[in-house]
């Protein structure tokens, strides 16, 4: 049973760049056939898809956030992460690390991490 | 991109009634289509995939229909627990998109 944990600032000022990690226990994010993504979610509103890895480095990403995203892997340490620049309000969002296989739901989520963009 | 849009935004119905969400994306998704259950302060639940397949440890209650453009999450006996907010996801391609959801309340 996978399990997956955000990390990182729950406060970033407007204009620098939001950083969370996702911490992957219960199975190795290098031998699983999966993708590990990050989700978001605005208060009251639903959620949206940012972007997506596969253990070789492969991304996948949301076109409208697509020119201030990088999603990257770290093998040695079981841990995927988000970078987020030139943030602003409307980046304020719990942010979701899930992972998924190929062709299939979001089968494991963490439990969010309240980001709040703020001076 | 797909977009996919969730009706009602709400809808209030009684315990022990039958509750019918509808979900439609602007373009095929094959049966490539999820449901997930929320309640506050939680992480989305998956509760249905390939449209119709009810996930681990999901009540028979929820069932799931329909392919293409054109989905239904159906709730047949409505419980105490079951109310919350539904989102529907199509994971047929990249990017993937989420529906805006739809409020399941208690009338």
């Amino acid at each position: 049973q996978l399990q997956l944990q955000e990390s990182g600032p729950g406060l970033v000022r407007p204009s620098e760049t939001l950083s969370l990690t996702c911490t992957v226990s219960g199975g190795s994010i290098s031998s699983s056939s999966y993708y590990w993504g990050w989700i978001r979610q605005p208060p009251g509103e639903g959620p949206e898809w940012i972007g997506s890895i596969y253990y070789t480095g492969t991304t996948y990403y949301n076109p409208s956030l697509k020119s201030r995203v990088t999603v990257s892997v770290d093998t040695s340490n079981n841990q995927f992460s988000l970078k987020l620049t030139s943030v602003t309000a409307a980046d304020t969002a719990v942010y979701y690390c899930a992972c998924q296989k190929g062709s299939s739901p979001l089968d494991y989520w963490g439990q969010g991490t309240l980001v709040t963009v703020s001076s | 991109e797909v977009v996919m849009t969730q009706s009602p935004a709400t809808l209030s119905v009684s315990p022990g009634e039958r509750a019918t969400l509808s979900c439609r994306a602007s373009q095929t998704v094959r049966s490539n289509l999820a449901w997930y259950q929320q309640k506050p302060g939680q992480a989305p639940r998956l509760l249905m995939f390939g449209a119709s397949t009810r996930a681990t440890g999901i009540p028979a209650r929820f069932s799931g229909s329909g392919s293409g453009t054109e989905f239904t999450l159906t709730v047949s006996s409505l419980q105490s627990e079951d109310f919350a907010v539904y989102y529907c996801q199509e994971y047929n391609d990249w990017p993937q998109a989420f529906g805006q959801g739809t409020k399941l309340e208690i009338k």
